[in-house]
């Protein structure tokens, strides 16, 4: 059983341009969590979708961000128009029921 | 509110020796507490996991971490360290949300010399 995977693990992008990072679950998981790690900080809880349902978005910031999880397909995290802040490593997490998988997270620098 | 504080940010120990990463949580009911380690540019590994069982809890790679309600603690530990063993240690309190709401302490960077 592969585990969490993640593309792009690294990404750049311009500032105003838009980042789209893809979380693949394990096998059998049909909860998903993404975290952002801004460098030298802890994981911050964004959002938590289950299959085509976005359970708890608390963490996610008010505009340019976005995530999904449909039927088929990976989970989606899309941050539009990015800024030098939201430079960060991204993880996702899949679970089964209640405990998390991390994945080896994308790394998005913003130019 | 649940909240975890990891008391140092760097460790630093010889191979062979003792290791000590501290953690005090803060909640208002029994929590569910773990220990996840970062090695550089991977993703988080979960070592160990405390859910109101024993209050001794043993981990993968020869780690533990003691539960003490009374100092609100969950410090890490393991006897002899290997150089493998420097890494990113993050200690993490699950919030009471029906879901696995995990809210990460800070850090604590362990480095191992030779």
């Amino acid at each position: 059983n592969a585990g969490v995977m993640q593309n792009p693990r690294h990404l750049v992008r311009r500032r105003g341009q838009e980042a789209r990072l893809r979380c693949s679950p394990m096998k059998g998981h049909s909860h998903v969590y993404w975290y952002r790690q801004l460098p030298e900080e802890g994981l911050k809880f964004m959002v938590y979708l289950q299959k085509e349902n976005i359970i708890d978005e608390s963490g996610m910031p008010k505009e340019r961000f976005s995530a999904e999880f449909p039927k088929e397909g990976p989970s989606i995290l899309r941050i539009q128009q990015v800024v030098r802040g939201d430079s960060a490593a991204y993880f996702c997490a899949s679970s089964p029921e209640y405990e998390q998988y991390f994945g080896p997270g994308t790394r998005l620098t913003v130019t | 509110a649940q909240s975890v504080t990891q008391l140092d940010s760097h460790v630093s120990v010889s191979e062979g020796t003792p290791v000590l990463l501290r953690c005090n949580y803060s909640s208002s009911y029994s929590p569910s507490l773990f220990w996840y380690v970062q090695h550089p540019n991977k993703g988080l590994q979960l070592l160990l996991k405390y859910t109101s069982a024993a209050t001794l809890v043993k981990g993968i790679n020869g780690f533990e971490a003691e539960f003490k309600k009374s100092e609100t603690s969950f410090h890490l530990t393991k006897p002899s360290a290997h150089m493998s063993d420097a890494a990113e240690y993050f200690c993490v309190v699950s919030l009471n949300t029906g879901f696995q709401k995990l809210v990460f302490g800070t850090g604590t960077r362990l480095l191992v010399s030779p």
